[in-house]
């Protein structure tokens, strides 16, 4: 079975700083997809940015960006110029190639993420 | 396009009544899912739909809980009777299949 850690409950930063948010995951497969989701206080989770393990360059999505490290399973998001309305919580989450039964989103506990004005 | 929606978004109750939550999914998302919040941690599968067809039930506590998913459009889940540690927030997203999964603003459930 797969697992996903978020080491950092909480964190916060200063308004236009950049920050980034841990994760490392386990498994066995060699083929998965990694994702970052964003859940503002509406509880609505947001897909922030996508990472598909076979590919080695890492994904942006305008101020996000990853830094995947497959061999050492680890998967952090940097958010640059950080802003007011990046607070929220930030769940790391793993699944595996979508296949009939494999379209489950395997979730870490979040990261609690505070700008400060 | 409208999003994924459910209602209600708040539901309080007392332990060992029933109640039932709805989603309705984006137009066109043949696969649909509901989690299971607790509080503090990351969303967990409950059961995942392939058009009317439940493809992934295992993580549903079937001796209390149903879903329903007719048509293959509208679906509702049910919690009957419902416990005090089913206080949680419930999420339906859809997806069209082995696409991105959209969420719903899910409904906070409270057990009194």
């Amino acid at each position: 079975a797969q697992t996903v850690t978020q080491s950092q409950p909480e964190m916060s930063v200063q308004e236009a700083e950049t920050v980034t948010l841990s994760c490392t995951y386990d498994t066995s497969e060699n083929n998965y997809y990694l994702f970052w989701y964003k859940q503002p206080p509406s509880r609505q989770m947001i897909l922030v940015i996508r990472q598909e393990a076979y590919k080695q360059q890492n994904a942006t999505e305008n101020r996000f960006s990853v830094n995947f490290q497959k061999a050492a399973k680890s998967f952090s998001l940097k958010i640059s110029d950080s802003q007011l309305g990046d607070t929220a919580m930030y769940f790391c989450a793993f699944m595996k190639p979508p296949n009939f039964g494999n379209e489950k989103l395997t979730f870490g506990t979040g990261t609690r993420l505070t700008i400060i004005p | 396009e409208a999003g994924v929606v459910q209602s209600p978004r708040y539901k309080i109750i007392e332990k060992k009544q029933p109640v039932a939550f709805w989603c309705n999914p984006i137009s066109g998302h043949n696969t649909l899912y509901w989690y299971l919040q607790n509080l503090g941690q990351g969303p967990e599968l409950l059961i995942r739909y392939e058009n009317e067809e439940a493809v992934d039930d295992s993580q549903l506590p079937k001796d209390r809980f149903s879903a329903e998913r007719l048509k293959g459009v509208d679906s509702t889940l049910k919690i009957q009777p419902a416990e005090l540690g089913d206080s949680a927030v419930y999420l339906c997203a859809s997806s069209i299949q082995g696409g991105e999964q959209f969420f719903g603003p899910g409904t906070r459930l409270t057990v009194l």
